[in-house]
């Protein structure tokens, strides 16, 4: 069974930085791009980060370039977003996903909460 | 940037009715269309990609049409745990990968 699972959201002040993990098993990592989806409180979804199986190529949205950085850890079936220079508008669910352009598997999602 | 316009923004029907959602893009995504399906508090499921395939273990009463800028997502005859939001999602143009507003089916 896939299973994805997110850890390492919190309340951080603005300015502040998070790291999230999301931790993989049920299928070959290694082989699998692996996204990052995020959901504001009561809002839709926002496509955030997109990493290839090899890192090779990484996609970013707009608003979080220059701030957030995606990596991955194939030998410990791990994703990470290190979210740095946090933002109010930054408060959301976090998911991780699996796929590129389809996501067939979500983890459970962190909560990122930036307020002073 | 591909906007994704979802309508209408919320159905009020009963169980054993016929949903109809809709999906519109602001250009040709060609087929590259998803659909999830979103419960409170839970983390999203995909229904349908690339327009009209359903996804492993997703009920033949949930289908998806459409190509180019028009896309529906039906549900044949809604079960209880139907009721949820519905959001569509393309990847014929990215980054950024876009997703609609969504589509709230609630009971009538």
């Amino acid at each position: 069974e896939v299973q994805l699972v997110e850890s390492g959201g919190g309340l951080v002040h603005p300015g502040g930085s998070l790291r999230l993990s999301c931790t993989a098993s049920g299928f070959s990592f290694s082989d699998y791009g692996m996204t990052w989806v995020r959901q504001a409180p009561g809002k839709g979804l926002e496509w955030v980060s997109y990493s290839s199986s090899s890192s090779g190529t990484i996609y970013y949205t707009d608003s979080v370039k220059g701030r957030f950085t995606i990596s991955r850890d194939n030998a410990k079936n791990s994703l990470f977003l290190q979210m740095n220079s946090l933002r109010d508008e930054d408060t959301a669910v976090y998911y991780c996903a699996r796929g590129g352009g389809w996501f067939d598997s979500w983890g459970q999602g962190t909560l990122v909460t930036v307020s002073s | 940037e591909i906007v994704l316009t979802q309508s209408p923004a919320t159905l009020s029907l009963s169980p054993g009715e016929r949903a109809t959602l809709s999906c519109r893009a602001s250009e040709s995504v060609d087929r590259y269309l998803a659909w999830y399906q979103q419960k409170p508090g839970q983390a999203p499921r995909l229904l349908i990609y690339d327009a009209s395939n359903r996804a492993t273990g997703i009920p033949a009463r949930f289908s998806g049409s459409g190509s180019g800028t028009d896309f529906t997502l039906t549900i044949s005859s809604l079960e209880p745990e139907d009721f949820a939001v519905y959001y569509c999602q393309q990847r014929r143009n990215w980054p950024p990968l876009t997703f609609g507003g969504g589509t709230r089916v609630e009971i009538k």
